[in-house]
């Protein structure tokens, strides 16, 4: 069954470094999204990809935060420099085109010291 | 403003008895439903979900929901629970015209006792 895989599974950075986080999406999808989960809290949207470009973002992907989709099978999540809250999971998802439901990966689990 | 309550954080029940998940939304349009849910250290798979057709829907693993627009709600059941059930489950909105964007409920984690 496909499925939408991402790496690393588990991230340690310093405060001030760049992160990307990686996501191979299901091959025939064409949206695609990142949301995190801080540790106890709810799972929230950052952003929604399609055609190349951000369709939508919420208001917690600042400047800080940008997306990609390099080479037509990845989908990046980049931070420029974290920050100890962003700490979370990261899950990525993507959905085809005649459907609303999001397959979501295993998620990124980014710890920020 | 569009929002989805999760009016349990913690359900414990035994082993054999049944499951009652509730979840209930804003009403200002009519939106798809779903539940997920997340095991420990795993990602996040969908349980079932409704988007317009028959108001009782059927999901994996013995789980069903039924969407009740008097009430705007779509409560989990499960006749009989099993200890492979305890988990976090989330219900999820998505609504008309946000191009399948989810808001998740704040999320009830399902304790299964022998």
């Amino acid at each position: 069954e496909p499925e939408v895989t991402q790496t690393p599974s588990h991230q340690v950075t310093q405060m001030g470094q760049e992160v990307i986080l990686r996501c191979v999406p299901i091959s025939n999808h064409l949206y695609f999204y990142w949301y995190r989960q801080i540790l106890g809290q709810k799972v929230e949207f950052l952003v929604s990809f399609y055609n190349n470009e951000i369709s939508e973002k919420s208001e917690i992907f600042d400047d800080q935060f940008s997306v990609e989709r390099p080479d037509g099978s990845n989908f990046t999540l980049k931070i420029r420099s974290t920050k100890l809250e962003d700490s979370a999971m990261y899950f990525c998802a993507s959905r085809a085109v005649n459907t609303g439901e999001l397959f979501f990966g295993e998620g990124s689990r980014l710890t920020v010291l | 403003a569009q929002s989805v309550t999760q009016l349990d954080s913690h359900v414990s029940v035994s082993e054999g008895t049944p499951v009652l998940l509730r979840c209930n939304y804003s009403s200002s349009y009519s939106p798809s439903l779903f539940w997920y849910v997340q095991h420990p250290n795993k990602g996040l798979q969908l349980l079932l979900k409704y988007t317009s057709a028959a108001t009782l829907v059927k999901g994996i693993n013995g789980f069903e929901a039924e969407f009740k627009k008097s009430e705007t709600s779509f409560h989990l059941t499960k006749p009989s629970a099993h200890m492979s059930d305890a988990a976090e489950y989330f219900c999820v909105v998505s609504w008309p015209g946000t191009a399948s964007k989810l808001t998740f409920g704040t999320g009830t984690r399902l304790q299964v006792t022998l």
